[in-house]
This record gives C-alpha cells, structure tokens and sequence, in this order.
C-alpha cells in the first residue's frame, strides 16, 4: 500500500515566518501534489511535480513555492506565512495514472 | 476554478437511508476517483472509474460513471454511522505531460444513528 507521511501533523506559526512542509512517499512514485483544505471548497492543488526538479503550478500557486530534489521526497515552502495560510495540507503522490495515496495532513495555524 | 462540480454540498440522512452524491465536470473524464475523509485526517481511496457506463460496488457503496463520461455518482445504500465523512471526487485534467489530479468541493455526510 502507499505510504505517504509528513513532516507534521499539527503546526503554529507566526506571519512573516518561514515555513517548509515535508512529504515523503516510498512507492517510487513520478508525480507528487500539494493541497490545502478549507471548509466549502474541497482540495486545491497548490503545486505539482511530475519528476525529480520538475513543478507545475496548481490553482492556487500564489504565496507558495515547493522543492523536489529527491524522487521520495517534496517539499511546499511559505515564504512570509500570513493568516490566510491557515489551513489542512494534505500531500499525495501517485503513479503516471491511477490512485493516489494521501498523507495523514498537516493542520497550519498561522497567528 | 472549481472543474469539478460536487454535489449537494452536505447531506443529513438517518440511519438506514439510501443517499445519492453526484460529481460533474464540463470535460470528459478519463479517470474519476473516489474518496472518502474523516474529520481531520487524509483521504481515503474507495473506487475509480474509468469506462463509459462503468460501475463499481465495495460493500455498501456503489459508483458510476455515465456514457458520456462527464459525470458520476456515489450511491449508499442503507447508510451506517460509519459512512460518516467527507467524500471527494477527483479526476485528471490538463493536457500536459504532467499529471494534475483535481478534487471537487466534497459532500459533507452525517448519518444520524
């Protein structure tokens, strides 16, 4: 089964601070994602990688940038967190096609 | 912007009552998922769907997907406290090289006991 974790489950943060959320997955999946939820709009895709130093831009890319130096391994950085950054992230990966797997979420609180 | 369109948004049933969500996008889908959430945690995988007039069933749960493969639905059937949940559609769009998997905006499901 796929086993995807994050860094944090739960996380506070003051505004203008840096933040860097991990994901790591060991399918050896290609695509990785980034997603934030909020209550009433589902999950936005933030960012996405379909190789190792390969990013697209999601729906909401704004206030966000990600790093994938590692085929295992992505991360979504906030450079200046501000409240409206508050929210569940939730990371995926997956194969060229079929299932994703999800993380566990990490629960930002930006004050 | 929201390519998939979910709905209703939240649904109330008592336990023991048949209920219907439906996902719809204005493109032709070539891969629909779904998935299930507890509060606070990360999604679970229940079925994809990838054929015209396909349909699945796992337990007490049914999902289909038309002919024309631009909309779906999940269909419980005698509905258990433990269905209880957010479910979420998602479905690939783009025509890139790269894969960008796209969720609704989730139906929010409580089973009265």
């Amino acid at each position: 089964d796929v086993k995807v974790t994050q860094s944090s489950r739960y996380l506070v943060k003051r505004t203008g601070e840096k933040v860097f959320l991990e994901c790591v997955q060991d399918m050896d999946h290609e695509n990785m994602f980034w997603y934030r939820q909020d209550p009433g709009l589902g999950l936005r895709l933030i960012y996405f990688s379909y190789d190792v130093k390969m990013k697209e831009k999601g729906d909401i890319p704004e206030g966000y940038s990600v790093s994938r130096e590692k085929k295992e391994r992505f991360s979504l950085i906030l450079e200046s967190a501000s409240t409206n950054q508050t929210s569940m992230y939730l990371c995926a990966s997956s194969k060229t096609s079929g299932r994703a797997g999800f993380g566990p979420g990490t629960r930002l609180t930006v004050l | 912007s929201q390519e998939l369109e979910q709905s209703p948004q939240s649904l109330i049933v008592q336990e023991g009552k048949n209920l219907t969500i439906n996902c719809t996008s204005s493109k032709t889908l070539y891969g629909l998922y779904w998935y299930k959430q507890k509060y606070g945690e990360g999604l679970i995988f229940l079925m994809m769907l990838q054929k015209g007039g396909e349909e699945k069933s796992h337990e007490k749960i049914t999902a289909k997907l038309d002919e024309k493969k631009q909309q779906s639905s999940l269909h419980i059937t005698a509905s258990q406290p433990s269905h209880a949940g957010i479910y979420l559609c998602g479905a690939d769009i783009g025509s890139g090289s790269a894969r960008q998997l796209t969720f609704g905006s989730g139906t929010q499901l409580t089973v009265l006991p």
